[in-house]
């Protein structure tokens, strides 16, 4: 799996977007973007994935850069609640190599109120 | 959907004692994953069960670690002989083939 680099801390103030930038220089054609985040003692949750093109949900948008070696997670209206750990994870598609994941250290997002 | 629940949330046992711990998946999923968190690093894959067989293990599980999954559906995860090595966050998540991985909150050993 591609290797990402995150910045290690970023603050947001409330109500404002957060963007989260991930670079991934190495990814390959058949890797995909997975964001996960991670609050304070619990286990990670799954935001969004992509392949090239933008994707968003509920909970996030995700901008992938044409030529794909980087992308950006966007909260468009962040919250205290949104404070956490965000881990971004390239990999090939679920369906192979088991599905595992591998995480890095991942960027501290600290919303202010 | 109940969510992934582990079992139990804290354990404090002393250097050389077993301990066991438990991981109840989210009922229907068919692979379920264990990862280990220590203080400041993401989670790191240790072994990975796609019903009830054990298709990958990491080296970071060494031979005083076991899983097992016998009927498919909960898994358990010994650490015989523990060391002080061992404190970390032990993370279960389970999943659906094709797609994304769901995580309980852990269970936090502390080994004194």
């Amino acid at each position: 799996d591609a290797k990402t680099t995150q910045p290690p801390s970023m603050d947001c103030a409330e109500g404002r977007a957060a963007n989260l930038p991930c670079n991934h220089s190495t990814i390959s054609g058949n890797e995909y973007v997975y964001w996960y985040r991670q609050i304070h003692s619990q286990g990670p949750q799954y935001i969004i994935h992509g392949l090239k093109n933008n994707e968003t949900n509920e909970m996030a948008s995700l901008i992938i850069t044409e030529d794909r070696k980087s992308s950006t997670l966007i909260l468009p209206h962040a919250t205290l609640r949104d404070t956490a750990v965000y881990y971004c994870i390239v990999r090939v598609a679920w369906e192979t190599s088991g599905s595992r994941l591998t995480f890095g250290e991942g960027t501290q997002l600290t919303v202010n109120p | 959907d109940t969510g992934v629940s582990q079992d139990p949330r804290h354990k404090i046992t002393k250097r050389g004692q077993n301990v066991t711990f438990r991981c109840d998946p989210i009922s229907e999923h068919n692979r379920l994953y264990w990862y280990r968190q220590t203080l400041g690093q993401g989670p790191e894959f240790l072994t990975y069960f796609q019903n009830e067989a054990q298709l990958e293990k990491s080296r970071l599980l060494s031979d005083r670690f076991s899983a097992e999954r016998p009927k498919g559906s909960f898994s358990t995860l010994e650490i015989q002989r523990t060391e002080q090595g061992d404190s970390a966050m032990y993370l279960c998540a389970s999943s659906l083939p094709g797609l994304p991985l769901h995580f309980g909150n852990g269970t936090r050993l502390t080994v004194t």
